[in-house]
């Protein structure tokens, strides 16, 4: 089992729909975690960071679930620009500087 | 301000040459990263300093050097490079440098390298 598993879509959905994905990981004493969004040939950018049980950030919901080990982020009312691959992140127990990227999700959204 | 700048931006090199790739912020971050991205890939992590120290190296080729010369500056030296090595090479800070699970990292927007 892969530590970090993403499913890489594609997810096309119209303007205006609501979308989740998901994010499993494998090591129970995970950390934290982020979701990074990365556009074509461009640098991965901080999304949101995920703590404790989730947050929310106007359009955007992650939530965490350590009981069956997975994140996931939801996005309400897609936009255009909002089309990108989104990236899980996950730190595991000790070693703090290393993280483990997903292959992460590709989100088209459709006008 | 979250701000990791990478210099140049695009690099063309043949194999036999020696080129490097820059990489600054003004972040106060004690950590910084140098990553390679292939194509539909995540980022894979190559160097870590920590306090301008190599804490990490994944078992990186040689051809690949890295330097941290100051806290606020990294390099990546590139000699007898691969057209294998053709990548988007990413640069990243963050502040606690291993000391908190909460530690974020922050990336540049790459250096897309291409050897001939």
């Amino acid at each position: 089992r892969k530590e970090v598993e993403q499913d890489p879509g594609p997810f096309n959905v119209p303007e205006g729909a609501t979308v989740a994905f998901n994010c499993t990981y494998s090591n129970s004493a995970s950390q934290s975690f982020f979701w990074y969004r990365q556009d074509c040939r461009k640098e991965p950018k901080l999304l949101m960071s995920v703590y404790s049980s989730g947050n929310e950030d106007g359009r955007f919901t992650a939530q965490l679930n350590r009981a069956s080990q997975y994140i996931s982020l939801l996005i309400r009312d897609s936009k255009l620009s909002d089309s990108a691959t989104y990236l899980c992140v996950v730190r595991p127990s000790g070693g703090y500087q290393k993280v483990t990227f997903g292959t992460g999700t590709k989100l088209q959204v459709i006008p | 301000d979250t701000e990791v700048t990478q210099t140049p931006k695009h690099l063309v090199m043949g194999m036999t040459n020696k080129k490097s790739l820059k990489c600054e912020q003004h972040m106060g971050h004690r950590a910084m990263y140098w990553y390679k991205q292939k194509a539909k890939k995540p980022p894979e992590l190559m160097f870590v300093y920590s306090y301008e120290k190599l804490s990490i190296n994944e078992s990186v080729p040689s051809r690949f050097s890295p330097e941290c010369p100051n806290s606020s500056l990294l390099n990546l030296h590139l000699h007898a490079l691969q057209p294998e090595d053709s990548a988007l090479y990413l640069c990243a800070s963050s502040h606690h440098s291993g000391s908190t699970p909460t530690d974020t990292q922050y990336f540049g927007p790459g250096t897309r390298l291409t050897v001939l």
